[in-house]
């Protein structure tokens, strides 16, 4: 079973920042916190990941609370090739498997 | 390869007829993981390779399926009588390693099986 909350749907205007949450209460400590996003009619395309400290990369930034217990993935300027179902999951480093969940549905807004 | 391949791009078969569908991960990377995605769904596991050890075949749905990998090349995942709830895109991946390192997954661009 997915182990994250994440709202089915968000919009966001064109050129700005997109903020996705994600809830992952029941995380452990040897659990990192990935992001995918899948866009329409493709495979799903790896973000970033983190496991306490706040990253950033050329795609987006992912904060990660204090407790763990929940995050945000920014997309700095959303464009309209944004467009997508972004996954939050959790994951263990003893663990391969990623197992989704619904994810969020964003919608980039010209 | 660059990325990850995966053929046939689409298939349509008959209900009850056997398919076969091919991935072909990125070079040197040991983990391989098949994905089923029916339409407006989200993503399934079905199995999992690493490497030379056993596969996690946890996610497979029914005898009907398997999945081979020789080594860290090729994999192919076979559905024998398909039937039509067997529609979906069927998602490859592959990563650096499993487990320890923490890296993320490249997917390919799946293969549309429809049954007829």
């Amino acid at each position: 079973d997915a182990k994250t909350t994440q709202p089915p749907s968000m919009d966001c205007a064109e050129g700005r920042a997109a903020n996705l949450p994600c809830n992952h209460s029941t995380i452990s400590g040897n659990e990192y916190v990935y992001w995918y996003r899948q866009i329409h009619s493709q495979g799903p395309q790896y973000i970033i990941h983190g496991l306490k400290n706040n990253e950033t990369n050329e795609m987006a930034s992912l904060i990660i609370t204090e407790d763990r217990k929940s995050s945000t993935l920014i997309l700095p300027h959303a464009t309209l090739r944004d467009t997508a179902v972004y996954y939050c999951i959790v994951r263990p480093t003893g663990d391969d498997k990623i197992i989704f969940g619904k994810g969020t549905r964003l919608h980039i807004l010209p | 390869g660059a990325g990850v391949s995966q053929s046939p791009s689409n298939k349509v078969t008959e209900k009850g007829k056997d398919v076969e569908l091919r991935c072909d991960p990125i070079s040197g990377h040991t983990a391989l993981y098949w994905y089923r995605q029916r339409l407006g769904q989200g993503l399934e596991f079905l199995i999992y390779f690493q490497g030379n050890s056993a596969p996690d075949k946890s996610g497979l749905p029914s005898d009907r399926f398997s999945a081979e990998r020789t080594g860290e090349s090729v994999s192919t995942l076979t559905i024998q009588r398909t039937q039509q709830e067997d529609s979906a895109v069927y998602l490859c991946a592959s990563s650096l390693a499993g487990g320890r390192a923490n890296y993320g997954y490249t997917f390919g661009s799946g293969t549309r099986l429809t049954v007829v």
